[in-house]
């Protein structure tokens, strides 16, 4: 069964801060791997989706990367600002069934001015 | 721009009482998705559909009943609301299977009481 894990939970950093975010998956057989920003009382807004053949997806101030055979993925973010502050979720597809994401339980990130 | 909406977005309901949420996309996507999202457990799957007249079970779908009579609708019920059942529900859509982009509505907070 395809688990996803996020560490930490919370992060709080300076403005101007470059950061990084984990995500890890026990399952090394996956599609792809996507990343959300889910803002208080807001949906899920898609920011990156990195193939399995890939091993970087950029997007202005944000990079993720993905090493499919250590199971891990990073969401490094450059010049932290404080509209940076949301939760940050990573999701793969469930192994044998692509129908369907497996969330991590988020990073709730504050970028304090 | 509409993409994935949710209707309504809050609702206030008594122990046993029966309602719909509707999900309605505009994107021409075959697969959509109901979770469910609670403090410290993540993001859960309730039901999911691939096409236009199919539905599957997800993670969580006791208590809950789905339609996908249109491709572009999809209806989460609840027979007879549980306390359990306070949430935050959302709706989701992919064009193909998950391992292309997945797009969210803004959730409805539901409580029951």
């Amino acid at each position: 069964k395809q688990e996803v894990t996020q560490i930490p939970a919370a992060l709080s950093v300076p403005e101007g801060e470059n950061l990084v975010l984990n995500c890890s998956f026990t399952d090394s057989a996956i599609y792809n791997l996507q990343w959300f920003r889910q803002d208080p009382g807001k949906g899920l807004t898609s920011l990156l989706l990195i193939q399995s053949s890939q091993r970087e997806q950029t997007s202005g101030r944000l990079n993720a990367s993905l090493d499919k055979s250590s199971g891990r993925s990073t969401l490094y973010i450059a010049a932290s600002q404080p509209g940076d502050s949301a939760t940050y979720l990573c999701a793969v597809p469930t192994q044998g069934g692509s129908e369907k994401l497996v969330f991590g339980k988020g990073t709730k990130l504050t970028v304090n001015p | 721009n509409a993409g994935v909406t949710q209707t309504p977005k809050f609702r206030v309901l008594k122990t046993g009482q029966s309602m719909t949420l509707l999900c309605a996309q505009d994107m021409n996507h075959e697969y959509m998705y109901w979770y469910r999202q609670d403090p410290g457990m993540g993001l859960r799957l309730i039901h999911y559909s691939v096409g236009e007249g199919t539905t599957a079970k997800g993670e969580v779908p006791d208590g809950y009943n789905v339609s996908r009579l249109k491709k572009q609708n999809f209806l989460l019920g609840l027979e007879s609301a549980a306390p359990s059942q306070t949430s935050v529900y959302f709706c989701a859509s992919s064009y193909q299977r998950a391992n292309t982009e997945a797009f969210f509505g803004q959730g409805t907070r539901l409580t029951v009481v």
